[in-house]
């Protein structure tokens, strides 16, 4: 099972800064099938990025994904008031399909 | 518009069963894989089961493995989970969703019905 390690577990920041969330997998992957999702309290899950570094539809460009082999990383370039949420990684390589344990972008 | 409404969630005693229920609409819903996510109460994404388009390949988790069993009925566009000998630990809000074409990755979610396992 691939174990996916999300850091930081919390980050604090204020709208228009910019946002660096890391995400680590056990095993290196050979495709980049990674995906990041936000999810506000109370809602499901919305996709954000697959593929590493592909927006899906209807995300803002402020939004961007980066990365292979273990190391993945969702940057918010300007945090917009809507954007503070947690966040999660999930890998699609193998199965099982495993997530990392978020990392929630709090208001500073 | 892609639509996905979870129901069946319930209190329900340890050792006992319950039936999730998940109806799809915006899509050809026979085209696409399936799958069920759990979230336990402040806890992350856990992934449950998969099913493929025509019904014919069925994944679980190791934690559920010979205690749930997913199923389709594409004429009705309904998705189900059939949880049998529960546990506390299956305590959580399950989802259905709707897999990529050909990854499992999800595109969309239901918001979910809770499951509390409980004396």
């Amino acid at each position: 099972e691939i174990v996916l390690t999300q850091s930081p577990g919390t980050l604090s920041l204020s709208p228009g800064e910019r946002a660096t969330l890391s995400c680590r997998a056990s095993q290196s992957f050979r495709s980049r099938y990674l995906a990041w999702y936000l999810q506000k309290p109370g809602q499901a899950p919305r996709l954000l990025i697959y593929g590493a570094s592909s927006r899906a539809t209807g995300i803002p460009d402020r939004f961007s994904g980066s990365g292979s082999g273990t190391d993945f990383t969702l940057t918010i370039s300007r945090l917009e008031p809507e954007d503070f949420a947690v966040y999660f990684c999930q890998q699609y390589v193998t199965s099982p399909w495993t997530f990392g344990q978020g990392t929630k972008v709090e208001i500073k | 518009e892609v639509q996905l409404s979870e129901s069946g969630g319930d209190l329900v005693q340890p050792g006992g069963s319950l039936r999730l229920s998940c109806v799809a609409s915006g899509f050809t819903f026979s085209n696409y894989a399936m799958s069920w996510v759990r979230q336990a109460p402040g806890k992350g994404l856990e992934w449950v089961s998969d099913i493929s388009g025509s019904g014919g390949s069925t994944y679980y988790a190791d934690s559920v493995k010979g205690r749930f069993t997913i199923s389709r009925d594409n004429s009705q566009n309904m998705l189900y989970l059939q949880m049998n000998s529960l546990r506390a630990e299956d305590t959580a809000v399950y989802s259905c969703a709707k897999a990529y074409s050909g990854a499992y990755y999800f595109e969309y979610w239901g918001q979910g019905t809770l499951v509390t396992v409980s004396s």
